[in-house]
């Protein structure tokens, strides 16, 4: 079965430091391949998808993520956090040979960025 | 982007009672919604494939008999939990998947329903 690993699960940054968040999957066939975002008490936002092309994908307020077959990785990174970056974050995986469009989630990791 | 509302956002009912949660694609059609269970400071835990017209398909471990789920058109889906019990109280989140030719399926998240058992 798929599963969906998130190594960091409390990362606590300062602001202006970088930041990069481990996601390792298990699965050996097409991937389709996210990232989001949960700020407190809100829902789950889309940060940023790969589904094919460059494994190099941009995602909305500087986040990027690189995927990386042979590691079967999708790890997210920014330069530089602001406090505002303050969430949870989760690494989801889905099936890209089907139409099913489920989706698994690795555990998330909380990001806490001091002002 | 695509969105996708619940309601209610909170919930507060007693044991045993019985609990609706709609969840609704506002601006696309969805034939496929997915409904998750997240646990404090925990993941998405998929409970069910909701899809239109047909049985709702059920995770492992999930009782089809206690959450209930009816897709009955194309933009609403249905979770109801049976005679809730305080071990029912989380907060659920359902999806709903937008078709965009085979590789480029997206799901669109609600803002999640937060249900407390008494």
């Amino acid at each position: 079965a798929q599963s969906v690993s998130q190594h960091n699960h409390h990362v606590i940054l300062s602001e202006a430091a970088s930041l990069e968040l481990g996601c390792n999957y298990s699965y050996g066939g097409t991937v389709n391949l996210f990232w989001y975002v949960q700020y407190p008490g809100q829902h789950l936002q889309l940060l940023l998808k790969y589904f094919s092309g460059d494994p190099l994908v941009k995602g909305i307020k500087g986040f990027e993520a690189e995927f990386i077959k042979s590691k079967f990785s999708f790890n997210l990174r920014k330069p530089s956090v602001q406090w505002s970056d303050t969430a949870e974050y989760f690494c989801a995986v889905g099936e890209g040979s089907s139409n099913t469009g489920k989706l698994i989630f690795g555990q998330g990791t909380t990001l806490q960025v001091k002002p | 982007g695509a969105v996708v509302s619940q309601h209610p956002s909170r919930v507060i009912c007693k044991s045993g009672t019985s609990v609706k949660i709609e969840c609704r694609s506002l601006d696309f059609q969805a034939t496929t919604m997915f409904w998750y269970r997240q646990f404090p400071k925990k993941s998405l835990m998929l409970m069910a494939t909701s899809n239109e017209g047909s049985k709702a398909t059920y995770e492992q471990g999930v009782e089809k008999d206690k959450f209930l789920i009816n897709h009955a058109s194309l933009t609403l889906s249905t979770l109801t939990v049976t005679s809730a019990h305080p071990e029912d109280s989380s907060f659920y989140i359902c999806s709903a998947l937008r078709l965009a030719g085979g590789l480029y399926n997206e799901q669109f998240f609600g803002p999640g329903t937060r249900l407390t058992v008494l």
